[in-house]
């Protein structure tokens, strides 16, 4: 089955400057990659997600960038704000299969003022 | 309109004992999923329902670990005979997942922080 690796695991970084969080996947078929930001206490919410026929997405301050060929996508957070703060989840799935998503550990995300 | 509802919000129960999780997902989404996280760790994912095929229930931990849907919409997860290393917040979501399309965002309910003692 398919297995998701994130990292790090924590992460601080001071407000206004970038972060890049990093994952990789084992399933080569795995074709879509959604990131999501848990913030404490509440539930997960998708914050942007990528499918495999595109390399990059953006949105706003938020970008994701994937490469197919070495199994890896990273999640690019710019001009970061301490809202910013929380636990940011990547995931993988194989689109149009009834397969879950796999999710990766975990990152701790805090944005120093 | 209203999103993904869990219940209880909390549930302390004593080691040995049988609890039943319960989770009402968005109106006309077609896929239910279950996933435990325990402190400070990921999502671990338990069960999935799609229409009305049969389950994934690849995730489940152990024979005590059960859920049902019903009509489609509500479900229940059922864990039997409780031990301490069940505590954990236990997630649902639900999606409007089609069979041969493509996945679509699950949206998460608030949880079940479930404490054994």
């Amino acid at each position: 089955g398919e297995n998701v690796e994130q990292h790090p695991s924590t992460l601080s970084v001071q407000e206004g400057d970038s972060a890049v969080i990093k994952c990789t996947y084992s399933d080569s078929a795995s074709n879509y990659f959604p990131w999501y930001k848990q913030e404490l206490g509440k539930r997960p919410q998708l914050i942007i997600d990528i499918r495999s026929n595109v390399g990059e997405k953006k949105d706003q301050r938020i970008a994701v960038t994937l490469n197919k060929t070495a199994k890896h996508f990273s999640l690019h957070i710019t001009e970061t704000q301490p809202e910013d703060s929380a636990v940011y989840f990547c995931a993988a799935a194989l689109s149009g299969s009834a397969r879950q998503l796999t999710f990766g550990s975990g990152t701790q995300l805090t944005v120093l003022p | 309109g209203a999103g993904v509802s869990q219940s209880p919000s909390n549930k302390v129960t004593e080691k040995g004992k049988d609890v039943e999780l319960r989770c009402d997902p968005i109106s006309g989404h077609t896929a239910l999923y279950w996933y435990r996280q325990s402190l400070g760790q990921g999502l671990e994912f338990l069960i999935y329902f799609q229409g009305n095929s049969a389950p994934d229930k690849s995730g489940l931990p152990s024979d005590r670990f059960s859920a049902e849907r019903t009509g489609g919409s509500v479900s229940t997860l059922t864990i039997q005979r409780t031990q301490q290393e069940d505590s954990a917040v236990y997630l649902c979501a639900s999606s409007l997942a089609l069979v041969g399309g493509s996945s679509y965002e699950q949206y998460f309910g608030p949880g079940t922080r479930l404490t054994v003692t």
